[in-house]
């Protein structure tokens, strides 16, 4: 979904890197949301928001931070990278205005090569 | 929230119809059916949702019996875009946010 927008698209870091991802949206949505999806895997939840001042961990948050600075922004960051951090990242949103369940817009995604 | 299970791989030829069944036997009141599209190096898109009997919109159809234990994602006539990993999840009818639970999704392949 081009409202939302990922930087960068493609990382390749060092061990013990602190790295940060950013993500964008235009949808004018309160929540949102960092997966990350690994082979085989699907996805799954690092982090969620539902609106600035919130921030929930999901299922895989150790290792990771994260920050909301204002409705339109939720940034990631690896304090210290490694290895097995290599994945896929997604950030998504999604609108608590709408009605019927939750319907969540996806970015294009950041891929994390840590060496 | 239901777990889902559905087909790791499916191959198809263009122009065929496709459908796509994933069971959800432990389906709640209060759960929807939703599917989601993912294209290679893509973040997955909402395709259809549904409740009960069939909806269909301008990408696919979706048909759930009245147990609702199980659907059938389809899609008519695929053309070679259309390859991608399609996933069933179930999500609670309310609004209320939060994690959308992907497995491993249905992988398919449409040849020419």
């Amino acid at each position: 979904d081009a409202d939302v927008t990922q930087t960068p698209r493609n990382r390749i870091t060092k061990t013990g890197k602190r790295i940060m991802l950013e993500c964008s949206q235009t949808k004018g949505h309160d929540r949102m949301y960092w997966y990350r999806q690994d082979p085989g895997l699907g996805l799954r939840l690092i982090y969620y928001s539902f609106d600035v001042k919130d921030i929930n961990k999901g299922e895989i948050s150790d290792g990771y931070s994260v920050s909301r600075q204002a409705q339109a922004k939720f940034s990631l960051s690896l304090e210290s990278a490694i290895p097995n951090q290599t994945a896929l990242y997604f950030c998504a949103t999604s609108d608590s205005a709408a009605s019927g369940p939750d319907t969540q817009y996806f970015g294009p995604g950041t891929r994390l090569t840590v060496l | 929230l239901a777990k889902t299970t559905q087909p790791i791989s499916m191959d198809s030829y263009e122009g065929q119809e496709v459908n796509i069944t994933c069971s959800h036997n432990n389906i709640a009141t209060n759960d929807y059916i939703t599917w989601y599209q993912q294209f290679p190096s893509q973040g997955p898109r909402f395709i259809i949702q549904g409740y009960k009997t069939k909806v269909t919109n301008e990408v696919a159809s979706l048909f759930i019996p009245a147990d609702r234990k199980s659907s059938t994602l389809s899609l008519p006539r695929v053309s070679l875009s259309d390859t991608a990993v399609y996933y069933c999840l179930v999500v609670l009818i309310y609004n209320q946010g939060g994690k959308l639970i992907f497995g491993q999704g249905t992988e398919l392949s449409v040849k020419p």
